[in-house]
């Protein structure tokens, strides 16, 4: 009954560094998005899946990379950190109409 | 693309009265998807209500209603005895039904709410 899984829940980058940022999910669901969020901006999305093999930008994809090699995981990577992407990070999956969040992964990048 | 407005970036209410915060959004869509979710300070994104566009009645859940009104693209969202717990920013959201990006969301800026003892 996990339901979306992020980690890390907290994480300090030094600027230039790289990470993934971890998404799992167990209710089977074909479609799964990545989405930051800035004060006073709402949730943006970054990128999204909407199937195995299958990746396209958000709003906001500049810096992030992701793949989906399977239905369970959508890992976020950055591949050098900014501080423009210091940012709390949401994972989402969803299956008609219904979207399940994951707790969240606040992100400072020094 | 999908806009969503929220246009009370904060509101205050006394506790056990009612509360009504506004959203208004933007779409060439027909079949879609609308949502209030609730953000506590622990971050959790919590799904407060859902209406789906092509049913006419409103959508209810105890405390919490929602004025649809497809044709003016408003959808507010109604908060009845207000509780404390109820302190917290809320979200309106779009989701689209079909196409490209189906059953991704967009978000308006929030509403933070502050219920008032």
């Amino acid at each position: 009954n996990a339901g979306v899984t992020q980690t890390p829940k907290f994480q300090v980058l030094k600027t230039g560094q790289s990470m993934t940022l971890q998404c799992a999910q167990d209710m089977n669901h074909e479609y799964m998005s990545w989405y930051r969020q800035d004060p006073g901006m709402g949730l943006r999305l970054i990128h999204y899946s909407v199937g195995a093999g299958i990746t396209d930008q958000g709003e906001v994809p500049n810096g992030y990379n992701v793949s989906r090699s399977t239905t369970e995981d959508f890992p976020l990577r950055l591949l050098s950190a900014a501080p423009s992407q210091t940012s709390v990070y949401f994972c989402a999956s969803s299956r008609q109409g219904r979207a399940t969040f994951g707790s969240g992964t606040r992100l400072t990048v020094v | 693309a999908q806009t969503v407005t929220q246009s009370q970036p904060e509101m205050s209410v006394q506790e056990a009265e009612t509360v009504t915060l506004s959203c208004t959004y933007d779409t060439s869509e027909n079949n879609y998807y609308l949502f209030w979710y609730k953000q506590p300070p622990s971050r959790q994104m919590i799904l407060v209500i859902r209406q789906e566009a092509y049913k006419q009645q409103n959508a209810t859940e105890n405390r919490f209603s929602v004025n649809f009104q497809k044709a003016a693209k408003s959808f507010s969202l109604k908060i009845s005895d207000s509780q404390l717990g109820d302190t917290a920013m809320y979200f309106c959201a779009f989701m689209t039904h079909s196409g490209a990006g189906s059953y991704q969301l967009t978000f308006g800026k929030g509403t933070k709410l502050s219920v008032i003892p």
